[in-house]
């Protein structure tokens, strides 16, 4: 299947700093791209919709500004967590919606766990 | 998006078949069956889609029933590798954001 990349696959970082994710569709291009966090022994919860080219579209109570997401290129979407706390470590992972000859299907990431210290 | 209900565990012995059943009474005539699973610290894989008809390929089976109420993801000789939480999703179009429930943690016992 098709593969999805995350960078990094962990990161540890201080409390009021930032910390980028970067999800990379590596053979193929993705329009579209999502994200989720997912805290220890709890399903994923999506956070948004990374669209190529226009500002992403983030799900009921998540704060657009402390998750800065960046769609620039059909390979490349990035996820900013901003002023980060303790309570943002988390599980991130990604997948990006790939289109193949009879239908479109999403592919995940290996995940970025985050932890803020 | 209909949604879904599942057990919440199931063990199943090394060698045998996994059942896995998945309910979606409200399930639109438009509506996709899709599966995935979620190994331990890592991204979720897909596994299977169906509409109505019974799906078969290299890893899974896909059993719809003829109401389209339920299916069963079956896993014809599950190995350990196949302990995972299993997601049932209803979804319109493969291009629909997939919402996750909270899935059945299937334990594959030696």
């Amino acid at each position: 299947g098709a593969v999805v990349s995350q960078h990094p696959s962990w990161v540890i970082c201080k409390s009021g700093t930032s910390v980028k994710i970067e999800c990379r569709s590596l053979d193929f291009q993705a329009t579209t791209m999502f994200w989720y966090r997912q805290f220890p022994k709890q399903s994923l919860m999506l956070m948004a919709t990374s669209n190529e080219g226009s500002k992403a579209t983030y799900e009921q109570g998540v704060e657009k500004d402390k998750f800065l997401i960046n769609h620039a290129s059909l390979t490349l979407s990035t996820l900013t967590v901003t002023s980060a706390h303790p309570e943002d470590s988390s599980f991130y992972i990604c997948s990006a919606i790939h289109p193949s000859a009879n239908s479109y299907e999403q592919y995940f990431g290996p995940g970025t766990r985050l932890t803020v210290t | 998006d209909a949604k879904t209900t599942q057990p919440t565990s199931m063990d199943c012995a090394e060698g045998r078949a996994a059942n896995l059943p998945c309910n979606h009474s409200t399930i639109s005539g438009n509506e996709y069956v899709y599966w995935y699973r979620q190994i331990h610290s890592q991204g979720p894989q897909y596994i299977i889609h169906g509409l109505k008809n019974n799906e078969t390929n290299e890893m899974a089976s896909l059993i719809i029933t003829e109401d389209r109420k339920s299916s069963t993801l079956i896993l014809p000789h599950a190995t350990l590798r196949d302990t995972a939480v299993y997601y049932c999703i209803v979804r319109r179009t493969s291009y629909d954001k997939v919402i996750f429930g909270p899935g059945t943690s299937l334990s594959v016992i030696p």
